[in-house]
C-alpha cells in the first residue's frame, strides 16, 4: 500500500525566515497531495493542496511542490510568522476503488520570534 | 452547520471495556472515515465509508468496528479496549464523493485505556 515518509521531524525557524517540509510517497499511482496544518490541541485542517497534472501552487505565503518523476513534494512557507507553528502533515491519496488519504508522521514547526 | 461532530471529548477506559466513539456530520457527505492520532505516527487510517452501507478497512482496522445506517452518522465501536488503543481519535468527511479528498475533521476524542 501507499507509505508516506516526511522530514524533517521537527524544525525551528525565525521569524521572517523561510521553512520547507518535504515528502516522499511510494504509489506512482496517486495524484493528490494534501497539505494539513494542526495548531495544539486543535483538529487538522487543510492549508493547500495539489494535484499530479500540476508542478507548483501558490497560496499566499504557502506553496506547495510536487515531482512525479522522484515521487516527492515540498511545503514552502516564506515570511513565516509565530502564528505558523503547528504541525503540518502532508498526505498522498491512494488510488483504489475509493480513495484513502495516507498520511506523513507530521513535521512539528516552531517560529521564533 | 455543525460541520463534523464528534463524541465524547475526552474517555477513559479500563482494559476490556467497551464503547462507542460517535461521529455525525451535517453537511451531507457521502465520505466519512476514522483516524487515529499517535506521536510520531500522523494520522493513520481506521476505517472508511463511501455511503450508508458500504464501510471498508484502512491501514489500522484490527480492534475497531464500524457501521454506516445512515449518511449522518459513522460511529466507531471498540469492542475490548486495550492499552495500544489509546490515542487520539479523529472523525472526517469529504464532500468530494468519489475521490474522497478534501476531508473535514471533527474535534478529536482523546480515549485512555488503562
Amino acid at each position: 500500500g501507499e507509505n508516506v515518509e516526511q522530514h524533517p521531524s521537527t524544525l525551528s525557524v525565525q521569524e521572517g525566515d523561510s521553512a520547507v517540509i518535504k515528502c516522499t510517497y511510494s504509489d506512482s499511482a496517486s495524484n493528490y497531495f494534501p497539505w494539513y496544518k494542526q495548531e495544539l490541541g486543535k483538529r487538522p485542517q487543510l492549508i493547500i493542496d495539489i494535484r499530479s497534472n500540476v508542478g507548483e501552487k501558490k497560496d499566499q505565503r504557502i506553496a506547495v511542490t510536487l515531482n512525479k518523476t522522484a515521487k516527492h513534494f515540498s511545503l514552502h512557507i516564506t515570511e513565516t510568522q509565530p502564528e505558523d507553528s503547528a504541525v503540518y502533515f502532508c498526505a498522498a491519496s491512494l488510488k483504489t476503488s475509493y480513495d484513502k488519504v495516507i498520511f506523513g508522521p507530521g513535521t512539528s514547526l516552531s517560529v521564533i520570534p | 452547520n455543525a460541520g463534523v461532530t464528534q463524541t465524547p471529548k475526552f474517555q477513559v477506559l479500563k482494559t476490556g471495556q467497551s464503547m462507542t466513539l460517535q461521529c455525525a456530520q451535517d453537511m451531507n457527505h457521502e465520505y466519512m472515515s476514522w483516524y487515529r492520532q499517535d506521536p510520531g505516527m500522523g494520522l493513520r487510517l481506521i476505517h472508511y465509508s463511501v455511503g450508508a452501507g458500504i464501510t471498508d478497512q484502512g491501514e489500522v482496522p484490527n480492534g475497531y468496528n464500524v457501521s454506516r445506517s445512515t449518511t449522518e452518522d459513522f460511529p466507531l465501536r471498540l469492542l475490548s479496549a486495550a492499552p495500544s488503543q489509546t490515542s487520539v481519535y479523529f472523525c472526517a468527511s469529504s464532500p468530494d464523493y468519489p475521490t474522497n479528498e478534501k476531508l473535514f475533521f471533527g474535534s478529536g476524542t482523546q480515549l485512555s485505556v488503562l
